[in-house]
């Protein structure tokens, strides 16, 4: 079935340092992939996505290139600030019947210190 | 309005207990689910409604009972739970058109559930 791997953690950052959060995937067909933030207490928020091989998601600073010949989506951003300290689920799609159901990885915390 | 509304926040229960989550947005999507989230785990998914239908039941116990009474509400009626229960309940919704481009989940802040 399908998977996704992301690198464990937590991540340590002094602020205005740069992130790389490294994700793969295992997936039949040709899945979307995304990444979800959460903040602590609150549900995911969609980061960013991308649904083709070579798109490249952004927001907020954040980037992620679909790499099929790797079968990456790894999260980057130049600066990270101490507001960006979530955790961090890389994810792909299954998309059948109308809808989609999603696959995580198990999540990546981040922790930005001043 | 691009908000999933889940109520309420915070729920303890006891093992005897019914009770009821609700999920509510009105974004008009066809597709809805609920999510399972233990802490420092991503979440599991547990039930997806499409068309107000049950398309999805990912072997939940039958102490966990979903409802869709309108295309706008998601309930997960709650009877004789166990400890392990307690976690994160996260609802979701999607557009479910069949459009492959509106796939992404928007997700409620969800109900931290504690079963005593």
């Amino acid at each position: 079935g399908d998977s996704v791997t992301q690198m464990e953690g937590p991540v340590t950052l002094s602020e205005e340092a740069f992130l790389t959060i490294n994700c793969t995937y295992t997936a039949t067909g040709y899945p979307s992939l995304f990444w979800y933030v959460q903040y602590p207490g609150e549900g995911l928020q969609l980061l960013l996505k991308a649904t083709k091989a070579d798109d490249k998601g952004s927001n907020k600073g954040f980037e992620a290139t679909y790499r099929k010949e790797t079968t990456s989506f790894h999260l980057e951003k130049g600066s990270v600030q101490v507001s960006d300290s979530a955790v961090y689920f890389c994810a792909l799609s299954d998309y059948a019947g109308g809808y989609s159901t999603l696959t995580f990885g198990k999540g990546t915390m981040l922790l930005v210190s001043p | 309005d691009t908000e999933v509304t889940q109520t309420p926040k915070h729920l303890v229960m006891g093992m005897t207990n019914k009770k009821s989550l609700k999920c509510e947005q009105h974004m008009g999507h066809r597709a809805m689910y609920w999510y399972k989230q233990k802490a420092k785990k991503p979440p599991e998914l547990m039930f997806v409604y499409s068309y107000e239908k049950l398309s999805i039941n990912e072997s939940v116990p039958s102490r966990f009972s979903p409802e869709c009474p309108n295309s706008s509400l998601l309930n997960l009626h709650l009877h004789a739970l166990q400890p392990e229960d307690s976690a994160l309940y996260l609802c979701a919704s999607t557009t479910g058109t069949g459009e492959r481009a509106n796939e992404k989940l928007f997700f409620g802040s969800g109900t931290q559930l504690s079963v005593l």
